[in-house]
């Protein structure tokens, strides 16, 4: 079975702040999918990224940035210049299928940015 | 606007009462899926149906039933409540060939519900 673990139960900085979000996953399959979503205040679930096993390229869009390393079998999320809309519980998430999605979920990181 | 409706959005009960969790998605989707999230545990995967007409149990199925009544609708059922329930319920639903299909689960907003 697949697991996903966040380490970094919570996490503040002050604003502007770069911040990197752990995750490390477990599969023995050489086929899986990685994501990212984001949990505002409010509640529902923001999609941020998808990575596919066979595709190591970081990938970066604005302030956000992810590092995929197989040998190390994480998936680092980093936000650079920090802002208060970033503060958010964070979850990093693993399926082996593409066609019945099943997620398996992190356990999130709760990032406080401070003004 | 399209996507997956959750209702209600608010629930209390009191220990043993029944109730059920509606789920409808308008994006012609077959897989739908329900997600319990506690603090410190994540989302943890209860059902899911693979298209219409069929359900498999996930990570934490006990406790609770689903019926995928047609395409669109997959509910959850608590037959008898209990205060280890007490949780936020999400529900979602995805399809590989759905153009957006970079985006793996679309979540409705989800239900927060007590059990007293």
């Amino acid at each position: 079975a697949q697991k996903v673990t966040q380490a970094q139960t919570e996490i503040s900085v002050v604003e502007k702040e770069d911040v990197t979000l752990d995750c490390v996953y477990e599969t023995r399959d050489t086929t899986y999918y990685l994501f990212w979503y984001k949990q505002p205040p409010s509640g529902e679930l923001v999609f941020l990224i998808r990575r596919n096993s066979f595709d190591e390229q970081n990938e970066i869009s604005g302030r956000y940035s992810w590092n995929f390393q197989k040998s190390t079998s994480s998936f680092n999320f980093t936000i650079t210049a920090s802002q208060v809309v970033d503060s958010a519980v964070y979850f990093c998430a693993l399926t082996l299928e593409m066609r019945n999605e099943k997620l398996t979920f992190g356990t999130g990181t709760r990032l406080t940015i401070i003004p | 606007n399209a996507g997956v409706t959750q209702t209600p959005k608010f629930q209390v009960l009191k220990t043993g009462q029944s109730m059920t969790l509606q789920c409808a998605q308008d994006m012609n989707h077959n897989s739908m899926y329900w997600y319990r999230q506690d603090p410190g545990m994540g989302l943890r995967l209860i059902y899911y149906s693979a298209s219409e007409g069929t359900t498999d149990k996930g990570e934490v199925p006990n406790g609770y039933n689903v019926s995928r009544l047609n395409k669109r609708e997959f509910s959850l059922r608590l037959e008898s409540a209990a205060p280890s329930q007490t949780s936020v319920y999400f529900c979602a639903s995805s399809d590989p060939r759905d153009r957006y299909s970079n985006q793996p689960q679309h979540f409705g907003d989800g239900t927060r519900l007590s059990i007293l």
